[in-house]
This record gives C-alpha cells, structure tokens and sequence, in this order.
C-alpha cells in the first residue's frame, strides 16, 4: 500500500547534537511534503513544507529538509539541537490526486537530554 | 486565541453510547478536516467538508461515524454505539481556500476513551 514511513522510532540526543530524522513516501507523480511537530502537551504544528521550487526547505526555530525526489525522501534536519526539541515529529504527504488530506508517517520520538 | 478549537477535549463513554465531537475552524478558514490518532500511530484520514459539502471520507469512516458542518463553519463528528476500537485521539484541522495547497491548521484534539 502507498504510505508514508519514518524508520526512527525513538531518538535520543544530547543537547547540541545534530539531528537527521528519515521520511519515505511510495507515491509517483507531484507530492506535497510537509514536517509537523507536537510539543509536549500541545497540538500538531507545522515546522515546514515544501511544494516546489529550491529542494532544501527552511523552516521555523531552525529546522530544515531536503527533497530529493529520485529517493522518495524528506528528511528533516538540524545542526545542533536544544532541550526544548523535545518532541515527536510527523512526516506528512498530500498525494497525487489527494483532495488536500494528509497521510501521516507514524512519528518520531525525539527526547533531547540537557 | 484564534486557532481551531475542539470540545470537548476529554471524553469517557460506555461501550455502546453515543458520543458528538464539535470543531470550531479558524474563522476565515472554509477547508475542515478530521483525522483520527491511535496510540504509537499518525493521524489518519477521516473526512474533508470544502465548505458544507463533505467531499471526501476515508474508509475508516464505518456507518457509525458521522460529520457534518451545517453552516459551513463549525462541524460535529458524532459515533454512534461506541466500541472499545474507537479510543482515539479526534484531531480536526482547517485550512483557507486556494487554487493550490495551503497549510492546515490543528486543534488540540478530542480524546475518547470507550470502557
């Protein structure tokens, strides 16, 4: 079945450390990628999307992702991250034809460790 | 706060009952969307009103759940004879009109427990 994957479940990281967390999706043609993120108590944000143009993709509090459309991914990236990244992280594609609905990857534990 | 807002926020029902979740969109917003959220899993797909008009709905949606959005502003997803399968987190979320893809926008989601 076509789908999002993202193959880190659980990530454990100390303060300043980078981050590279993986996204996959099995659908052909135009996709619209996005990485959304839940706070700790709080409601799914959008960290950031891409749609066309320039495959790196900047996002807010210093996130970013690159598209590389011959490998099916979307891997969200950051160079050093806080405590406060604390997080899980969701990728997410509209698909081709997808009536605007998201298909959600099943999410990435992310615990930052000060 | 002008965000999407979902009440409400905690439900606990009996197997078997009848439960009705409400979402307010963000005002200018006429996309609404609901997307269902199990333990350890993403949000999935449940059904899309473009204005009044239900679009689209997944085949997760049984011939129990029902949505709808009246007015074109707020919607309610209700869940007829509740199992123990449909604990979940009930996520809605919002979007404005356009020609293309825009971002949608999440509340804080509906949590039902069914005993």
């Amino acid at each position: 079945a076509q789908s999002v994957s993202q193959h880190n479940h659980h990530v454990i990281l100390s303060e300043a450390a980078s981050l590279e967390l993986g996204c996959n999706y099995s659908y052909g043609g135009t996709v619209n990628l996005f990485w959304y993120v839940q706070y700790p108590g709080q409601h799914l944000q959008l960290l950031l999307k891409y749609f066309s143009g320039d495959p790196l993709v900047k996002g807010i509090k210093g996130f970013e992702a690159e598209f590389i459309k011959s490998k099916f991914s979307f891997n969200l990236r950051k160079p050093s991250v806080q405590w406060s990244d604390t997080a899980e992280y969701f990728c997410a594609v509209i698909p081709p034809a997808g009536f605007q609905k998201l298909v959600f990857g099943t999410g990435t534990r992310l615990l930052v460790s000060p | 706060d002008t965000g999407v807002s979902q009440d409400p926020r905690h439900k606990i029902t009996k197997r078997g009952q009848n439960v009705t979740f409400r979402c307010d969109p963000i005002s200018e917003h006429n996309r609404l969307y609901w997307y269902r959220q199990t333990l350890g899993q993403g949000p999935e797909f449940l059904t899309y009103f473009q204005n009044e008009a239900q679009l689209e709905k997944s085949r997760l949606l049984s011939d129990r759940f029902s949505a709808e959005r009246p007015k074109g502003s707020f919607s309610t997803l209700e869940i007829q004879r509740t199992e123990q399968g449909d604990s979940a987190m009930y996520l809605c979320a919002s979007s404005r009109r356009t020609s293309g893809i825009v971002e949608q926008f999440f509340g804080p989601g509906t949590r039902l427990t069914v005993l």
